[in-house]
């Protein structure tokens, strides 16, 4: 068991840039989650699915977009980098669509936009 | 929405002591509260976690207490050994909702 898989694990990007981030669990988890993690903020929900094919917003949705592609991966894309979303990012699984459950992260993908 | 607050924001203690942990959360409708370790270079992990039914939860140096009325939660580690050190994130949620809310978190250095 994997567990909860991220790619990549470091990016750098220039302002204006693309990119997506992966995300994978192998636990038959239904609900699947991206935080951004910054210094003295915490951990900032960006969005998150309750289940395969159902997405929502969470505190920080803005410059942001999610695919819940089935009920393994979970994606998260950066349409025009900006600064501002140099962060950490962790994606975060749980077995259950209630809180309840525990989170279970990945490893994190570092990213810098310069 | 929720909002979380989390103090202090640095703590550090003997080897030995104690270390309490404090939060407040806004919404009088959150009913669950997990509490998540994150060393460093490493990913959050759940270490404790309570219901609203109950007032406090203990697992082996580690206990959470409840306060409804007040809307604030406490982490208590007791006999701190130097692999607590890490940073510590409370976090507040309506159980039947997917999404839960952190706090901004605590880091705990563990003096020998």
């Amino acid at each position: 068991n994997a567990g909860v898989t991220q790619t990549p694990k470091f990016q750098v990007l220039k302002t204006g840039q693309s990119m997506t981030l992966q995300c994978a669990q192998d636990m038959n988890h239904n609900s699947m989650y991206w935080y951004r993690q910054d210094p003295g903020m915490g951990l900032r929900l960006i969005y998150y699915s309750a289940s395969e094919g159902t997405t929502d917003k969470g505190e920080v949705p803005n410059g942001y977009n999610v695919s819940r592609l089935n009920k393994r991966e979970f994606s998260l894309r950066l349409e025009s980098a900006a600064p501002s979303q140099t962060s950490v990012y962790f994606c975060a699984s749980s077995e259950g669509r209630s809180s309840y459950n525990e989170q279970f992260f990945g490893p994190g993908t570092r990213l810098t936009v310069l | 929405g929720e909002n979380v607050e989390q103090h202090p924001s640095t703590l550090s203690v003997q080897e030995g002591d104690s270390a309490v942990i404090k939060c407040t959360y806004s919404d009088s409708a959150s009913n669950y509260f997990p509490w998540y370790k994150q060393e460093l270079g490493k990913r959050p992990q759940l270490i404790i976690d309570i219901r609203s039914n109950v007032g406090e939860k203990k697992d082996q140096r580690i206990a959470v207490t409840l306060n409804k009325t007040a809307k604030h939660f406490s982490l208590h580690i007791t006999e701190t050994q130097p692999e607590d050190s890490a940073v510590y994130f409370c976090a507040a949620s309506k159980g039947s909702a997917s999404k839960i809310i952190f706090g901004s978190g605590t880091r705990l250095s563990i003096r020998p």
